[in-house]
């Protein structure tokens, strides 16, 4: 089972972007995509959106579209998850994990990463 | 977008009690329906793919079952280390939604 090691806790201003990353350990990219969960304290899982590093296509949760970027660099084996625009209410813990294909299931996250918390305040 | 409703919220059981936690898909997905565990600090942990194939290594307590719309997961005899938050997710598109989560605790 892949590892997928994420970069450490972000403190932002109301307005700035933040950047996560996720790489997995071993450095080695495969065709499976990377997707980008966040979980607001005392909240639920929100999916925000996904890539397939090895393509460069991502797609988004319309409530994020706009305003989220998701790219990989292959040279780097590194996904990454860039938010804009910040509020308060982006103050979560954002998770990569890892989407695999399973039989009759369509993707599902078998591998996830430690989380990446965000804080914004002012 | 399809939504994903679970109920109940939260439930509060005692140990070798037998728990349901029901899911609801706003429209059909077939069987493209996940279960994860979560446990407080840490991140969620995939139990049950293709609404009720128990991942390698979940103990058989657990269970899945259900399709189309309504999916049920089940856990036979609780055990301390099944106490926790439980979320469904749907992966029909590939758009993917979880349900609100259902929080087990000790009665």
């Amino acid at each position: 089972q892949v590892q997928l090691v994420q970069s450490g806790a972000e403190v932002k201003k109301p307005g700035s972007s933040v950047k996560v990353s996720c790489k997995p350990s071993g450095g080695t990219f495969s065709s499976f995509p990377i997707s980008w969960v966040r979980q607001a304290p005392g909240q639920g899982l929100e999916w925000m959106g996904g890539i397939i590093p090895m393509f460069g296509s991502a797609n988004y949760a319309q409530k994020f579209q706009g305003r989220v970027t998701i790219t990989a660099d292959k040279s780097t084996t590194t996904a990454y998850l860039e938010l804009r625009s910040l509020t308060s209410e982006d103050t979560a813990v954002y998770y990569c994990a890892r989407a695999v294909a399973a039989a009759g299931s369509g993707a599902v996250f078998d591998s996830w990463g430690q989380g990446s918390l965000v804080t914004v305040s002012s | 977008d399809i939504q994903m409703t679970q109920s109940p919220s939260s439930l509060s059981a005692s140990l070798g009690d037998r728990v349901t936690i029901t899911c609801r898909a706003s429209r059909n997905i077939t069987s493209s329906l996940s279960w994860y565990q979560q446990k407080p600090g840490k991140a969620p942990n995939l139990l049950i793919y293709a609404a009720s194939t128990l991942r390698s290594g979940v103990p058989s307590r657990f269970s899945g079952s259900g399709s189309g719309t309504d999916f049920t997961l089940t856990i036979s005899s609780l055990q301390p280390e099944d106490f926790a938050t439980y979320y469904c997710q749907h992966s029909y598109s590939d758009l993917f939604t979880f349900g609100p989560g259902t929080k087990v605790d000790i009665k």
